[in-house]
This record gives structure tokens, C-alpha cells and sequence, in this order.
């Protein structure tokens, strides 16, 4: 079993609707979560940070985690075609990070 | 701001060639990693390190060694280059416990021939 899974997509979304994605992982210790964002021949670059069950916001971004589920996900409101990129979750467990594969995501215009 | 640097955008080199991968940053941070990402395998941990002089296999380390003579500098070295060893090259820092999440390089395209 991958320690972190990510629906690999590709997701479409119109734009000014809301993408979610989605993370599920397998270690009940993790700690940290995180989601990045890749555009394509780029390196990631880290968007959101949570460690604590509910939601945290940051603009158009919105963090959900729910430990009891083992679940993290990533809701971007009113998407924009700029949004359009590779998002990966990453679970920090001790001193190691796991990646899930990444979620293509692309707004239409 | 904080700042992790890939000495090399793209590479090509060819087949048996020792490689060097030199990675700096500047943000005083204890753990540096090396991994390489592929399309469809997603990123994949090679070594890393929580200290100077200090090395840790990650989950692909066959083909390749690292060096961490000084805190701010991770190498990776690829002994003798191979075509399955084309890919993305990413190198990426962390404070200790890795709290505040991974500061990646823009990395390096590296293309054996």
C-alpha cells in the first residue's frame, strides 16, 4: 500500500467553479500535511500547510484534514486558468516526507 | 527569501560518465534530500541527510552516491551515468523535523546518452 494516493486525474474545471482534490494516507502518526503545486517543467512550490483537524484558508485556497479518515484535500475557489498545474500532497511523518503521485488539474477558460 | 540552487538547469552526458549534481542553499537548514520524478512514478527519494557528513539511503539509492561536506551543500553523484538514469533531478531542504514543509530547487534536467 503507497503511503500517500492521490486520484492521478487529469481533473477539468471550468473556470470560477471550485477544484477539490483529494489525499489519502496510511501512517496514523503523520503529523504535518502539505500541498504543492508543480507547473509543468518546474519544481514544486509548497502552497498550503496544515496540522490540525478542520480548515484553514489562505485566499482562493482552502485546506481541509481529517485525521480520523486519514484523509487531507484541497479546495481552490473561483479557478483560474493559471491555477492549471500537477498538485501533490505531502505527508510528514517524523523526519521524512511521502509525495502522492500529484493530481493534474486544468481550468478551462 | 529563501533560496535552494541547482547548479545546473540541463545536463547531457554520456553513458559510463561521472556526474556531479551540486545543490546549495542558503536558508541554514539541517536536512537536505535528493530525489528524481519521472512521469507517472512521481517523486522518489534517493539519499538524504540531517546533518554534515551525515547520509541516509532513501528508496532508489542503486547507481548513485551523495556528499555533504559542509551544511549548506548536498552533492549527488551518479558513478557511472546509465540512460535509465535521464530524468528530472530535484534536490530540496527542510528544518529539522521537516515541520515547515520542503523548499525544492528548480532542478536539473539531466539527459543520458
Amino acid at each position: 500500500q503507497k503511503e500517500v494516493e492521490q486520484n492521478s486525474g487529469p481533473l477539468s474545471v471550468p473556470e470560477g467553479a471550485i477544484a477539490s482534490l483529494n489525499c489519502t494516507y496510511s501512517d496514523r502518526v503523520s503529523q504535518s500535511f502539505f500541498w504543492y503545486r508543480q507547473y509543468s517543467g518546474k519544481s514544486p512550490e509548497l502552497i498550503m500547510s496544515i496540522y490540525s483537524n478542520g480548515d484553514k484558508e489562505d485566499g482562493r485556497f482552502t485546506a481541509q484534514l481529517n485525521k480520523a479518515s486519514q484523509y487531507v484535500s484541497l479546495l481552490i475557489r473561483d479557478s483560474q486558468p493559471s491555477d492549471s498545474a500537477t498538485y501533490l500532497c505531502a505527508v510528514n511523518t517524523g523526519n521524512q516526507f511521502y509525495f502522492g503521485t500529484g493530481t493534474s488539474l486544468t481550468v478551462i477558460p | 527569501d529563501v533560496k535552494v540552487t541547482q547548479s545546473s538547469r540541463y545536463l547531457v552526458k554520456r553513458t559510463g560518465e561521472k556526474v556531479f549534481l551540486e545543490c546549495v542553499q542558503d536558508m541554514d537548514h539541517e536536512n537536505m534530500f535528493w530525489y528524481r520524478q519521472d512521469p507517472g512514478l512521481g517523486l522518489r527519494l534517493i539519499y538524504f541527510s540531517y546533518d554534515v557528513k551525515m547520509k541516509e539511503k532513501g528508496d532508489i539509492p542503486e547507481g548513485y552516491s551523495v556528499s555533504r561536506e559542509k551544511k549548506e551543500r548536498f552533492s549527488l553523484i551518479l558513478e557511472s551515468a546509465s540512460t535509465n538514469q535521464t530524468s528530472m533531478y530535484l534536490c530540496a531542504s527542510s528544518l529539522s523535523q521537516g515541520s515547515y514543509g520542503y523548499t525544492f530547487g528548480s532542478g536539473t534536467r539531466l539527459t543520458v546518452v
